[in-house]
């Protein structure tokens, strides 16, 4: 089974800073790689999927990339509204599997 | 718009079967797309557990394959999960979810629902 490798598991940052986590997997994906955004007491929510396709509705300062084995997401401009858990999810061969998760706060 | 929503009983005896419903609005499940269930245990990550398409093919999560069944009732426009054998780890918030099988994304969710395996 492939493994995602998610950091790092909480990060805090301020309104406003560049926000950067990354995922690993332990084999080729190619781009089988998506984003959620979880709230306390909420479904996830997708974000972004095929590692950089921004899914309708969601704000242009968030931003995915990579292929392979290395993927980033990344927040442009923190907002106090971005404050939840966030988390990758590769694809293959009909398994899928999510990232531990990585828990951002405001400082 | 596409609504997913969980129902089931919130408490299971220890190696009962637990079974869950989501019935599914604004979509009809024999149009496409996959239709899955993942789980969160409290303060702990996600774990995808199955998935299911219209015609009734399925696919498990080989760490539960064993014990899970995912059936599917278009007439009803929903699908179902029965997870046998349960013990106290799989206490759960218990989420439905449509999927792309290209992408795999999981793009609509239920609001989930809290199963709690105790005597």
């Amino acid at each position: 089974d492939i493994q995602m490798t998610q950091s790092p598991s909480s990060l805090s940052a301020s309104v406003g800073d560049r926000v950067t986590i990354t995922c690993q997997a332990s084999q080729d994906i190619s781009n089988y790689l998506n984003w959620y955004q979880q709230k306390p007491g909420k479904a996830p929510k997708l974000l972004i999927y095929d590692a950089s396709n921004l899914e309708t509705g969601v704000p242009s300062r968030f931003s995915g990339s990579g292929s392979g084995t290395d993927f980033t997401f990344t927040i442009s401009s923190l907002q106090p509204e971005d404050i939840a858990t966030y988390y990758c999810q590769q694809y293959d061969n009909f398994m899928y599997t999510f990232g531990q998760g990585t828990k951002l706060e405001i400082k | 718009q596409v609504q997913l929503q969980e129902s089931g009983p919130g408490l299971v005896k220890p190696s009962e079967t637990l079974s869950l419903t989501c019935a599914v609005s604004g979509y009809s499940i024999s149009s496409g797309y996959y239709w899955g269930w993942i789980r969160q245990p409290p303060g702990k990550g996600l774990e995808w557990i199955g998935s299911i398409y219209h015609s009734g093919s399925t696919y498990y999560n080989p760490s539960l394959k064993s014990r899970v069944t995912i059936s599917v009732d278009t007439s009803k426009n929903q699908f179902s999960l029965k997870l046998s054998s349960v013990t106290a780890a799989d206490t759960a918030v218990y989420y439905c979810a449509r999927h792309d099988p290209q992408n795999g994304s999981f793009d609509y969710w239920g609001q989930g629902t809290l199963v709690t395996v105790s005597s």
